[in-house]
Parts: C-alpha cells; structure tokens; sequence
C-alpha cells in the first residue's frame, strides 16, 4: 500500500513570495489532515477535510494560507505572501475514519520551507 | 499556550536498559492520547495510545502509563534498541474538539549500543 505522498520535500522561498504544497493520501481516506510543524515544537494543525469539506480551519492562517481538497483526494495548501516565520516542515496526514478515535493517521514526508 | 509539554528535549539510554519519556498536559478535558515515533526526513507514526478510563495499555516493549490527577503521561520501552532511537512526539485530545490533537515538543531518544 502506497504511502501518503507529498511534494516538493524542499522548498526556499523568498519572504513575500507564494508558494504551494501538495498532498496525495493514501487511496480510500476519507480524511486529510495539514500540520505545521516549526522547528523544536510538536506537529500544529492548520486545517482538517473530510473528503472535499472543512472539518476544522481555525488555526489557519486565513488572511495567507489558503488550503484546497477537490474531489475529496489530493489536496494543496498555499501560502501567499511567505513571512519568515512560516518556515518550517508541513506536514500532510490522511485518515480512514473520520471520527475522533482514527488515531491511524498516516503522515508524509513532509515539506521543508525556508523563507529567507 | 503549549497544552501538552515534553520537558526533556533528549534523551540517552543504553541498548537493553528502560526508556522513559514523560509528557505532561494541562487541560483536563484531555481524554485520550497517543505517542508517535518520528525518524529522520520522515512523518510520524503511530506508536500507541491510551484512553483516560485507563491508566496503563501495553503493547510489546511499549507501554504507555496515564496519570490523571498529575496531568502525566509516560512511555517505557523495554528493552531499549538502537533502532528505538527517534524522535518522540505525545499527543492529546478532547472528545468534543473533533479530531485534534495537540502535540508536544518531542523527546530525542538515543540508544546507545
């Protein structure tokens, strides 16, 4: 079984540049998840879809970040402009069942930004 | 505000011996957590969970105690392997916030052959 995939696994941007992430979940999962993981700190979720609908935005950035699932399977996620401060790895997980005990999250690689 | 905190960014234990990583919470309404291991350019994966209306789950050389009225959660790996080491990321979540969880800082942990 394929894992979750992600793309580009690196990124350098300069600071007021855009920038777009993509995600491919694993086939049949329901549920997509976007984290934002900066450096030293613990995975922070920016936005959750259950097939092609929000579940959960309200850590996202709106006024910046801006995230995308169209037919309920892969997923983007942008940043428009970058400030410095978003550099770090994002990280894109997919889920089976989308209730609350699908602990099985399935993470990517990851993308690594650096907005210099 | 960091719910859920791992004080100990490293750690170093020989092949064998006993890991344990401690986490520590602040909300209350926290009733079910997790630990990921994370590798090197890789996502976490999950290693195990428990339920608050539990305070031990076991599985394998993993064992994951919840202490409630501490706010405290650890992971023992016993015994500790080389390729245990990573990094560890514990995790928390409400029952009524959907499905987020908050994660910790992480711990490193190496295990010396």
């Amino acid at each position: 079984e394929a894992g979750v995939a992600q793309s580009p696994r690196y990124k350098i941007i300069e600071k007021r540049q855009s920038v777009a992430f993509w995600c491919n979940p694993i086939s049949g999962h329901a549920t997509l998840y976007w984290y934002q993981q900066i450096l030293g700190q613990g995975p922070k979720l920016l936005i959750q879809f259950q097939n092609n609908g929000v579940v959960d935005d309200s850590q996202l950035p709106k006024d910046r970040f801006s995230a995308e699932r169209l037919k309920g399977v892969d997923s983007t996620l942008k940043i428009q402009p970058a400030k410095l401060e978003d550099s770090a790895v994002y990280l894109c997980a997919s889920s089976l069942r989308p209730d609350r005990f699908s602990y099985e999250q399935y993470f990517g690689p990851g993308t690594r930004l650096t907005v210099t | 505000d960091q719910q859920v905190k791992q004080n100990s960014p490293s750690l170093s234990v020989q092949e064998g011996r006993i890991s344990i990583l401690n986490c520590d919470y602040t909300n209350s309404m926290f009733d079910y957590f997790l630990w990921y291991k994370k590798y090197p350019a890789e996502g976490p994966t999950f290693l195990i969970s428990i339920s608050s209306i539990k305070d031990k789950n076991e599985d394998g050389r993993f064992t994951v105690f919840l202490n409630k009225s501490a706010k405290h959660l650890s992971l023992h790996i016993v015994p500790s392997q080389p390729g245990d080491s990573a990094v560890y990321f514990c995790a928390a979540s409400v029952a009524n916030t959907g499905n987020q969880f908050y994660f910790g800082t992480g711990t490193s942990l190496t295990v010396i052959p």
